[in-house]
């Protein structure tokens, strides 16, 4: 059971620059988040999704994008890198339980733009 | 708007200590309260979770308590460990639903001396 998968692990972009981080769960779960840690600091939410079809803006959603196409996949899209998107990205998941919402991460996709 | 804070951002223990790690949240309209792990380079590991209702919760050597009127949390770490060294993050869901959007703290850095 691989839990939830991030690729790349490690990217270096330009200023301007496009790229997706790809985000993979196998424990069909519905809920799904994407966090970005900048150093020193907790994490804060870009978009989540409580479902295929469906997302919505966390606390720092601009400069990004994501779709929900299936239950498995998140992908999140960076479309012109600013210097300001340097981070760790994580993404996450959580199965819809009423009363209890645990989170299972992945190892994190470490970003750097020049 | 809900704050999370951690105090402080790094603590060294010789092994052996008991240690307690300290968790403020701004506004005590709570939905729970979770305590993680982070290693380095890696993603987070969920710990602990408290719903709102409860006032503590125990793993082991872990015990994390909840009041939720003063908007305090900590974890009680006994016989601390070389192993538990890693930096050590609470998060809470405000408001009164499960929205699974989890506010973080900066993190505690940890440091367990042999």
């Amino acid at each position: 059971n691989a839990g939830v998968t991030q690729t790349p692990k490690f990217r270096i972009l330009k200023i301007g620059q496009s790229m997706t981080l790809q985000c993979t769960q196998d424990m069909n779960h519905n809920y799904m988040y994407w966090y970005r840690q900048d150093p020193g600091m907790g994490l804060k939410l870009i978009y989540y999704s409580v479902g295929a079809g469906i997302t919505d803006k966390g606390e720092v959603p601009n400069g990004y994008n994501v779709s929900r196409s299936t239950t498995e996949d998140f992908p999140l899209r960076l479309e012109l890198a600013a210097p300001s998107q340097t981070s760790v990205y994580f993404c996450a998941s959580s199965p819809t339980i009423s009363g209890a919402n645990v989170l299972t991460f992945g190892a994190g996709s470490r970003l750097t733009v020049l | 708007k809900q704050e999370v804070t951690q105090i402080p951002a790094a603590l060294s223990v010789p092994e052996g200590e008991n240690l307690v790690l300290n968790c403020s949240f701004t506004d005590s309209a709570i939905y729970n309260l979770q305590w993680f792990r982070q290693d380095p380079g890696k993603g987070l590991t969920s710990l602990l979770l408290i719903q709102s209702s409860q006032r503590e919760q125990t793993s082991g050597r872990l015990n994390a308590s909840l009041d939720k009127s003063s908007g305090r949390s900590t974890l009680y770490i006994a016989a601390s460990q070389p192993g538990d060294s890693a930096t050590y993050l609470c998060a809470v869901i405000a408001g009164s639903s499960n929205t699974g959007k989890l506010i973080f703290g900066q993190g505690t850095t940890l440091q367990v001396k042999p």
